[in-house]
């Protein structure tokens, strides 16, 4: 089976960077993606990594380290509507398409 | 462009009535997933289907839950005789291809079971 742990809560400053961690256990990993998801609303897609290292778009980055079952989503220059739920997911080849889904991160970004 | 849609937004039902919720995926994508959202919770996997073919039906939760999508375009999932831990946002989503990076979700239909 697959487990994907998240931190459950966050807090951070507008202005500030945060780093959202995400681990997993699977071992037919396809791909590891992050969505936000404001209150209410449907998630977004934000990154995908299927390959080790860094992507980077924009103000979001996302890390991946297969080795060691390791990704991160760091969020730069915070703004308050960036106040949402952070889901991070994995593709299992074993699986097809679907993904699994962490608990998500709630992120609180304060003034 | 139109996104994914869902009806109703929003349902209430009576414990053992029946509900049926229907998903308009973005025209053209021939893979259709629905999810379950606990309050709180990520959303977790019920069923997948490519185009009308349903590929993958290992997370629907009991016999009472059921999918179609009989032309390939719009989905309804059924769910009978709602219990109360039925209650949560049923989400879709859809992707173009048949190996996609990119699920594009649908606002969700809440259900609550009284």
């Amino acid at each position: 089976g697959q487990n994907i742990d998240q931190p459950t809560e966050m807090t951070a400053t507008e202005g500030a960077i945060v780093q959202i961690n995400c681990t997993y256990q699977t071992s037919g990993f396809n791909g590891l993606f992050w969505y936000q998801q404001h209150a209410g609303e449907a998630p977004t897609f934000l990154s995908y990594n299927v390959l080790d290292g860094l992507e980077e778009k924009g103000r979001f980055s996302s890390f991946l380290s297969r080795s060691k079952g390791y990704s991160y989503l760091l969020l730069k220059e915070l703004q308050m509507k960036d106040s949402a739920s952070y889901l991070c997911a994995v593709r299992d080849r074993r699986r097809g398409q679907n993904f699994v889904f962490g608990p998500g991160t709630r992120l609180s970004v304060l003034p | 462009g139109a996104g994914v849609s869902q009806s109703p937004r929003y349902k209430v039902a009576k414990r053992g009535q029946d509900v049926a919720l229907r998903c308009d995926p973005i025209s053209g994508h021939v893979s259709l997933f629905w999810y379950q959202q606990a309050l709180g919770q990520g959303p977790e996997f019920l069923t997948y289907f490519q185009n009308e073919a349903q590929l993958d039906k290992s997370g629907l939760p009991s016999d009472r839950f059921f999918a179609e999508r009989p032309e390939g375009s719009v989905s309804t999932l059924k769910i009978q005789r709602t219990q109360q831990e039925d209650s949560a946002v049923y989400l879709c989503a859809s992707s173009r291809g048949l190996v996609d990076n990119e699920q594009y979700f649908g606002p969700g239909t809440r259900l609550t079971v009284t």
